[in-house]
């Protein structure tokens, strides 16, 4: 079974600085998809970052990147120039798209506070 | 504007009661999918459906129950075996083409006990 396991219940930062959530995940399969998703306080789910595993160059999103280690099965989400309204829940993800279901596993999140 | 509707947003149930919680989309996405949020708990899959009239148990289906008449719909049932329902109720859909795009999510609704 795949699980993700996100080890960083809570974290906080200053407003404009750059701050690191950590993700790593377990499977034995070798094509697979990976998200983080934001849920601000209004608890909408929005999607953040994807990545898809056969690619070596990390995704970027404007001030949102990651750091994929395939080898290591890590997948950590790097915020720089922390704004306010990155204050939410952040949850990891993973997919594996085989002719099944394209179940999204979660792990727990972290809670992320930015701070004025 | 497509995406996903979820109603109603706040629910209440009284023990020995069942709900339903609505879901309808209207982005001809072909999976949808139910998932409750409990706090520290991560988002856990209750059922899927790929298609219309077919569906599968996720992993805490227990107390839950669902059809998929409609593409756009797909409606949860809480049922009186499920005993701790209070929670936050999330409906996800996707295209279901091995794409890997993740999912688009309804605004979820809160379900309490009373």
């Amino acid at each position: 079974a795949q699980t993700v396991t996100q080890s960083q219940p809570e974290m906080s930062v200053q407003e404009a600085e750059t701050v690191t959530l950590s993700c790593t995940y377990d499977t034995s399969e070798s094509n697979y998809y990976l998200f983080w998703y934001k849920q601000p306080p209004s608890r909408q789910m929005i999607l953040v970052i994807r990545q898809e595993a056969y690619k070596q160059q990390n995704a970027t999103e404007n001030r949102f990147s990651v750091n994929f280690q395939k080898a290591a099965k890590s997948f950590s989400l790097k915020i720089s120039d922390s704004q306010l309204g990155d204050t939410a829940m952040y949850f990891c993800a993973f997919m594996i798209p085989q002719g099944g279901s394209e179940k999204l596993v979660f792990g727990k999140g972290t809670k992320l506070t930015v701070n004025p | 504007d497509g995406g996903i509707t979820q109603s109603p947003k706040y629910l209440f149930r009284k023990e020995g009661q069942n709900v339903t919680l609505s879901c309808e989309q209207n982005l001809n996405h072909d999976a949808m999918y139910w998932y409750r949020q409990d706090p520290g708990q991560g988002l856990r899959l209750i059922y899927y459906s790929q298609i219309v009239n077919d569906f599968q148990k996720g992993d805490i289906a227990e107390g839950y129950s669902v059809s998929r008449e409609k593409k756009e719909s797909f409606p949860l049932t809480v049922t009186s075996a499920q005993k701790n329902p209070t929670a936050f109720y999330l409906c996800a859909s996707t295209e279901y083409r091995g794409t890997g795009r993740g999912y688009t999510f309804g605004s979820g609704t809160r379900l309490t006990v009373v």
